[in-house]
Formats: C-alpha cells, sequence, structure tokens
C-alpha cells in the first residue's frame, strides 16, 4: 500500500515570491510515479508536474520544479515568480503498479500581493 | 481536444434513492477511474476500467458500482444512498492503464448531495 503525507495544511506567499510544498510517500514499490496536482475553486484537477521514480533528475514544468529525494521518500513543489493565479489546493500523488492514485491531504496555497 | 466531461455538475438526491453518474474521456483515452472527494476523507479510488472491464477496486462498499461501454464512456452508480455520500465525484481518463508517463486528465466532477 503506499501512502502519501503533505503536513502544511496552509501556505502563504507574496505574489512573485518562491513557496515550497512538502510532500512524503511511503511505498514498499520499487516502479512508481510522483505527481503534483493543482485543484483551484473549479473544482478541476490539473496536472501540474509529474516524476518517474527511475529518474534521477528533478522534473521542471516553467516556474514549478520538485526537488525529489528518493532515499529520504520526499517530493517537494517549488514555485517561482509566485502568481495570483497559482492559488488553489495543492495534492502530491503516488502511483505504483496498480494505477490507481494515492492522494495526500493536499495544501491550500494562498497568494497575497 | 475535448477535455474530460462529466455530467451532471450538481446532483441533489434523497437518502435511499440511487444515482448515475457519467463520465467521457478524452478520445482516444481507454482507461476510466473514478475518485470520491470529503472533507474528512480527502479524496479516496473507487474504481478504474479499462477496455469495458474493472481492473482496479476501491474499498468501498457494494452499493457503488460502475461500467464502462465500448466508446470508453463510463458511468458510475450509487444504490440506496445515504447522507455520507455525499461527495465530489471526479473522473479521470488516461491514454493507457499501465502508463504514468501520461498521467490523468480530471472532469471538473459532479457534486452530489444526499438529503
Amino acid at each position: 500500500a503506499q501512502t502519501v503525507t503533505q503536513s502544511q495544511p496552509e501556505m502563504s506567499v507574496q505574489e512573485a515570491e518562491t513557496v515550497t510544498l512538502s510532500c512524503t510517500y511511503d511505498t514498499s514499490e520499487s516502479d512508481y510515479y510522483l505527481f503534483w496536482y493543482k485543484q483551484p475553486p473549479s473544482r478541476q484537477m490539473i496536472l501540474v508536474i509529474r516524476q518517474e521514480a527511475y529518474k534521477q533528475q528533478n522534473a521542471t514544468e516553467n516556474r514549478f520544479s520538485v526537488n525529489f529525494q528518493k532515499a529520504a521518500k520526499s517530493f517537494s513543489l517549488k514555485i517561482s515568480d509566485s502568481q495570483l493565479g497559482d492559488a488553489a489546493m495543492y495534492f502530491c500523488a503516488s502511483r505504483g503498479a496498480a494505477s490507481k492514485l494515492t492522494f495526500g491531504t493536499g495544501t491550500r496555497l494562498q497568494v497575497t500581493l | 481536444k475535448a477535455g474530460v466531461t462529466q455530467t451532471p455538475r450538481y446532483l441533489i438526491k434523497t437518502r435511499g434513492q440511487q444515482v448515475t453518474l457519467s463520465c467521457s474521456p478524452i478520445s482516444g483515452h481507454r482507461s476510466v477511474s473514478w475518485y470520491q472527494q470529503t472533507p474528512g476523507q480527502g479524496l479516496q479510488f473507487l474504481f478504474e476500467y479499462f477496455s469495458e472491464t474493472q481492473r482496479n477496486k476501491g474499498n468501498f462498499p457494494g452499493r457503488f458500482s460502475g461500467r464502462q461501454f465500448s466508446n470508453s464512456r463510463s458511468e458510475m452508480n450509487v444504490s440506496t444512498l445515504e447522507l455520507g455520500d455525499s461527495a465530489l465525484y471526479l473522473c479521470a481518463s488516461s491514454l493507457d492503464i499501465g502508463s504514468g508517463n501520461y498521467g490523468y486528465t480530471f472532469g471538473s466532477g459532479t457534486r452530489l448531495t444526499v438529503v
């Protein structure tokens, strides 16, 4: 079984600043994938970034990057140059061989002027 | 390219009734998964369908069921509704059941309220 833990229920960042959202996971599988999803008030879960566990290199998508520490089972999301549109719930998720997503409890990100 | 379409967007039902929710995946996607989202339990996996066959099932009672049609559209059904079934039900489609590389694309969900 996989578990995902997000220890920060809420975070706040000023516009244009950088913020890091934490995520730890636990799995007994050797082949798995990790994801960060964003859920704005519109409710749709939007894929932000994904990481294959077998890849050493940290994934990057424009202003979004991850710090994947496989030994520590840590998968944090860094948002650079934060924008008002980044305000949302952010969910960390993992997927193993069973091809189902296991989600964390989410972090609500507030972006202030 | 059209996204994942879930209908209806909102639904109000009475305890004891049954409900059917619909999900149309992205064209070409053959895998459809369903998730329940509640404030108390968070996001929980219900089931996954691929080529009209249920491939995975979460830990939900038998009142929750689903199916997938030959065009990959999927429906989930909840019978004998309980107040605790009030939730946002999200559908996600994927190109291939075993391919994490493709990720999952979610719909906007159906908000079910049981009164």
